[in-house]
């Protein structure tokens, strides 16, 4: 079946530093793919999404592309502020089951001052 | 307000009890679904809905039950609670295309002792 893999956290970053949270995905067909976030105390948010391979999806600094040769989807900043702190999920749409999303185990960010 | 409205937002009950966990939309979004979050696990898709009256079952159904007999409402119910099932559990909705981001609402988080 359909699943995500990501890298286990915690990443702990200081302010300014690059970010790269990895995701590769297994999928029949050709699933959109997104990254959810989640800040502490709150349900998930969408932060960004790719319908297609090569698409590049992109909000608030933050880029994912979808490397359908590679199985991939991972996400980047360039910059990360204290403010980005919080639990980053991966996600692809699932067809099978109403378009439900199959998360990845989710990735806890921490960045510092 | 428009929106997705869990309640209640935080619940303790007993091994063996029954308990009913609200979930409201005022989007007349097709598609709903439920998840619980585990550390180790993520979220987990427990039961979803395509439209009032249907309803289906994702990875972890065992436990619980689930109606939609309104558009809107899509309650979820633990029959006989188990310790198993401390969690917190989101209900989320869409349109049900797959293009289409989920919307969560800010989860409630169940103790079973």
């Amino acid at each position: 079946g359909n699943s995500v893999t990501q890298m286990e956290g915690p990443v702990t970053l200081s302010e300014e530093a690059f970010l790269t949270i990895n995701c590769t995905y297994t999928a029949t067909g050709y699933p959109s793919l997104f990254w959810y976030v989640q800040y502490p105390g709150e349900g998930l948010q969408l932060l960004l999404k790719a319908t297609k391979a090569d698409d590049k999806g992109s909000n608030k600094g933050f880029e994912a592309t979808y490397r359908k040769e590679t199985t991939s989807f991972h996400l980047e900043k360039g910059s990360v502020q204290v403010s980005d702190s919080a639990v980053y999920f991966c996600a692809l749409s699932d067809q099978q089951s109403g378009y439900a999303l199959n998360f990845g185990k989710g990735t806890s960010l921490l960045v510092t001052p | 307000d428009a929106g997705i409205t869990q309640s209640p937002r935080y619940k303790i009950t007993e091994t063996g009890r029954q308990v009913t966990l609200m979930c409201h939309q005022t989007w007349s979004h097709s598609y709903m679904f439920w998840y619980r979050q585990d550390l180790g696990h993520g979220l987990r898709l427990i039961y979803y809905s395509a439209a009032a009256d249907i309803t289906d079952k994702g990875e972890v159904p065992d436990g619980y039950v689930v109606s939609r007999s309104k558009t809107e409402n899509f309650p979820l119910t633990l029959e006989s609670a188990t310790r198993s099932q401390t969690s917190v559990y989101f209900c989320a909705s869409s349109v049900g295309q797959d293009v289409t981001p989920l919307h969560f609402g800010n989860g409630t988080r169940l103790t079973v002792t």
